[in-house]
């Protein structure tokens, strides 16, 4: 089946530093992922749809100078915090569909999720 | 506005009991499709059934089944013979959006049910 690879899964910065997160589907080509952020005990709210080759699609209320994201290739997306702080802890977590799979009722695929804790 | 609502925040079922998470959502597409993922307490997300809104039959997979009643906008995930690792969260979800390949629809979740499968 489809894997998406999200990397680092945990990750401890200081205040005012930035992180930078990975999001690869390993065996399929996504030219659309999604960023999620989760707080604890909460549901998974969309940030922003990350499109390959052009500018992410942000939900309203959502940093886009914050939140940069990064859809270099078919198969690699990026969230980078930055100037992170402690309000910005949560679980992020990224998705993707394989399109390729030929039909519309394919499910969005995870990554494990990166949790994030600024110091 | 919510769309998408699930009115059980927690729920408790006797192990190899059948236990039913509700979902009610809200939409003015005509095409759309609804996901259940569970999330376990170590974060990833588990794609478990999907029923399109002009799928006819109710859709099942093992011992998940999904009771749609398109009228009532009501996608309740049905599980049966519980086992102690269905305790998790569950989430229902919904995609909107034109049929076939686009660049941009979206997947929103609800805020979630917690299942206790008590031994």
């Amino acid at each position: 089946g489809a894997v998406v690879s999200q990397h680092p899964s945990w990750v401890i910065c200081k205040s005012g530093t930035s992180v930078k997160i990975e999001c690869r589907s390993l065996d399929f080509q996504a030219t659309t992922m999604f960023w999620y952020r989760q707080f604890p005990k909460q549901s998974l709210m969309l940030m922003a749809t990350s499109n390959e080759g052009s500018k992410a699609t942000y939900e309203q209320g959502v940093e886009k100078d914050k939140f940069l994201i990064n859809h270099a290739s078919l198969t690699l997306s990026t969230l980078t915090v930055t100037s992170a702080h402690p309000e910005d802890s949560s679980f992020y977590i990224c998705s993707a569909r394989d399109w390729d799979s030929g039909s519309y009722n394919s499910p969005l695929h995870f990554g494990n999720g990166t949790r994030l804790t600024v110091t | 506005a919510q769309k998408i609502t699930q009115t059980q925040p927690g729920m408790f079922v006797q192990e190899k009991e059948a236990v039913t998470l509700d979902c009610t959502y809200d939409t003015s597409d005509q095409s759309y499709g609804l996901f259940w993922y569970k999330q376990p307490s170590s974060g990833e997300m588990i794609f478990l059934i999907y029923q399109g809104s002009y799928d006819e039959q109710n859709a099942t997979e093992g011992r998940y089944s999904l009771n749609f009643q398109k009228a009532r906008k009501s996608a309740n995930l049905v599980i049966s013979a519980s086992q102690l690792g269905d305790s998790a969260m569950y989430f229902c979800a919904m995609r909107e959006g034109s049929m076939g390949k686009t660049s941009y629809d979206k997947v929103i979740f609800g805020p979630g049910t917690s299942l206790s499968v008590i031994p």
